[in-house]
């Protein structure tokens, strides 16, 4: 069955420095894709970046990006430069296979910014 | 903001009572699914429609019921409450399959409180 798995409840980070959250995920599937959201505590679930599994390079979105071991079945995002305003709860996610929309969350990691 | 409005935005309910959540979807966006997120969780799945019908379900029992409008509006009905359904209740709308990402737009959630 299909599962993600974010290992870190809570991170910090220092404001302007580059932070890491781990996702690794469970898939029989050959075709799937990979979503990070945030979500402020205003609750609504913003997109960040995608990674589609037969992409051959990292996604980047501006300051976001993806790193896609498929090997290790590792999607991590990597933000750059970090604000305050990234402080939230991050979620990573995974598309079933064919057309289905269904999203599979983690468990999310809660990221502060430090000034 | 994503387009997608959902309503209302908070709500209490008591044990038994039914309730009917509603969300309008982005414009275009034709399939409108329907995620369960308990505090401190991942949202989980519930059911997903496409063009009026139903495309896919999770583990939830039946007296989670949905309908979806010609509109593409939608409704999320819960019979019977349980203490257990108090929840943020997160709509989210996209595309049919047109392109790789299948990316889905989420609105700001309905929270419901179930005593």
């Amino acid at each position: 069955a299909q599962k993600i798995t974010q290992t870190q409840p809570g991170m910090f980070v220092q404001e302007k420095e580059a932070v890491t959250l781990d996702c690794t995920y469970d898939t029989s599937d050959q075709s799937y894709g990979l979503f990070w959201y945030k979500q402020p505590s205003s609750g609504e679930m913003i997109f960040l970046i995608y990674q589609g599994s037969y992409d051959e390079q990292n996604a980047t979105e501006g300051r976001y990006s993806l790193n896609f071991q498929k090997a290790r079945k590792s999607a991590n995002l990597v933000i750059s430069a970090s604000q305050l305003g990234d402080s939230a709860m991050y979620f990573c996610a995974m598309r079933e296979g064919g057309s289905s929309y269904k999203l599979i969350f983690g468990s999310g990691t809660r990221l502060l910014v430090r000034p | 903001e994503t387009g997608v409005t959902q309503s209302p935005t908070h709500l209490i309910k008591t044990r038994g009572q039914q309730v009917t959540l509603r969300c309008s979807s982005q414009s275009g966006h034709n399939t409108v699914s329907w995620y369960q997120q308990a505090l401190g969780q991942g949202p989980q799945f519930i059911f997903q429609y496409y063009r009026e019908e139903e495309n896919g379900r999770g583990n939830f029992p039946p007296r989670f019921s949905g309908l979806q409008f010609p509109n593409y509006s939608s409704e999320l009905n819960v019979n019977a409450l349980e203490l257990d359904d108090s929840a943020l209740y997160l709509c989210a709308s996209s595309l049919a399959p047109t392109g790789q990402s299948y990316e889905q737009y989420f609105g700001p959630g309905t929270r419901l409180t179930v005593t």
